[in-house]
């Protein structure tokens, strides 16, 4: 298993301010996710972060709104830039490991006001 | 497309009164079809993956069943630290990324 350390774990921001959100997992891992929950929907995929290259990600996110970082086989970072209310979710960070369990983190739980 | 749906919605359950939740999926090339358990506020928990047809996994009182087209959660005698959210996710030729269905609300009563 991975035990997954996810920071801030909620966080109230002021609109047109960005968010940096850390994941950090206890193990090498070589699939790290992050999806966004919006208030009472189900998961939707934001990106792939790949170790040391650009993110891939999904239809519906670009990169200047949600970059990605991801500088080894432990640590990533999502930012939620120039944020409005629309925003305000539950952020996760999630990890595959050996292709075969995916493990989420606790999430952060972000209000936009 | 692929697409994934979970029925029913919502169950609200007695203690004791054993039900089924229903995963229906078309997944092009299934890697996988993972079950989660998520609490509100919470992250979702993993429970289970299952791999082809046939495969079956327990754990507690909860069994997952896997079929070409469709996965069961089987809840038996349940208790009220079951309600939850459940939620699967099957993992098609995108390597690595889940889909998501909307979830089964379970709620189970004294």
């Amino acid at each position: 298993s991975a035990v997954i350390s996810q920071k801030p774990s909620r966080d109230i921001c002021q609109r047109g301010t960005s968010l940096t959100i850390q994941c950090q997992v206890d193990s090498q891992v070589t699939m790290m996710f992050w999806y966004r929950q919006q208030p009472g929907q189900s998961l939707t995929l934001i990106a792939t972060a790949n170790q040391g290259s650009e993110a891939t990600y999904e239809s519906g996110f670009v990169i200047d709104k949600f970059p990605i970082s991801r500088p080894n086989l432990t640590f990533s970072t999502l930012t939620v830039s120039n944020m409005s209310p629309e925003d305000s979710s539950i952020y996760l960070c999630s990890v595959l490991t050996e292709y075969t369990e995916a493990f989420f983190g606790q999430g952060t739980r972000l209000t936009v006001v | 497309e692929d697409q994934v749906t979970q029925s029913p919605e919502a169950l609200r359950l007695q203690e004791g009164e054993s039900s089924s939740l229903n995963c229906s999926y078309t997944v092009s090339g299934l890697r996988g079809l993972f079950w989660y358990r998520q609490d509100p506020g919470k992250g979702p928990e993993f429970l289970f993956t299952l791999y082809s047809a046939g495969e079956e996994k327990e754990k507690e009182r909860l069994k997952a069943t896997l079929t070409k087209k469709e996965s069961f959660l089987h809840i038996t005698a349940p208790k009220p630290e079951d309600s939850a959210t459940y939620l699967c996710a099957p993992r098609g030729d995108s390597w690595g990324k889940l889909q998501f269905g909307a979830g089964t609300q379970v709620v189970v009563t004294p």
